[in-house]
């Protein structure tokens, strides 16, 4: 079946502008996570949607970050007044249930990404 | 400190032989635990997951998970070229579902 999808893949702006990132999990996840990985960094957690819960928005690094999911289905990642250091991968990623009741999680498949140059 | 620590190689092991890729963490509460393989330029894709003590063995992959000393591994037999990538480790988070990545460990398979 149709993985993760996410749109741009590549998208380039100026210091300043808002951006919007797009994510399509795979069909049936509940679970919904966004990501962003930087030059020789690591994976960082940003935020989580479940079902109808409220997000875990714990990792946003500032207020200009923004997420939401619409329908339980697709999500919007904003990043409004874009600064250099926010260039990075930004990496969707969904899975079945999240969080088991045993406390054991979900798999967690990704999308192909979207690059963002801030320039 | 960091929750979940990985060298991050270059890690250069040759053609047929086994690679050995280490992890440790933190959080005693964790429960879950992820290897996925990262080439180059793209997003990463799982290849194993363990959640219990001792080995888990997936064709010429094995994952082996200590609790006690709060480690987890990867070994990869009969390595091949193709198995060239930043391998990255990952935990969740005891009550919250996001996870935590290690830096990853740059794997390099010589013919």
């Amino acid at each position: 079946g149709a993985g993760v999808s996410q749109s741009p893949s590549n998208k380039v702006t100026e210091k300043g502008k808002d951006v919007e990132l797009r994510c399509d999990p795979i069909s049936g996840h509940t679970a919904l996570y966004w990501y962003r990985q930087s030059l020789g960094q690591g994976l960082e957690f940003l935020i989580y949607f479940q079902g109808n819960s409220a997000p875990d928005k714990s990792g946003l690094p500032s207020d200009r970050f923004s997420a939401e999911r619409t329908g339980g289905s697709v999500s919007t990642l904003t990043i409004q007044r874009t600064q250099q250091e926010d260039s990075a991968v930004y990496l969707c990623a969904s899975s079945t249930r999240g969080v088991r009741t045993s406390g054991r999680s979900d798999t967690q498949y990704f999308g192909p990404g979207t690059r963002l140059t801030v320039l | 400190q960091k929750e979940v620590e990985q060298n991050s190689g270059p890690l250069s092991v040759p053609e047929g032989a086994i690679a050995s890729l280490n992890c440790t963490y933190s959080d005693r509460g964790s429960q879950s635990f992820f290897w996925y393989r990262q080439y180059s330029g793209k997003s990463p894709e799982l290849i194993m997951f363990i959640y219990s003590n001792g080995d888990k063995e997936d064709g010429r992959f094995t994952a082996q998970l200590n609790k006690a000393s709060q480690y987890v591994s990867l070994l990869i037999r009969d390595s091949q070229p193709s198995d060239s990538a930043t391998y990255l480790c990952a935990q969740d988070i005891q009550g919250a579902q996001k996870l935590v990545f290690g830096q990853g460990t740059r794997l390099t398979i010589n013919p």
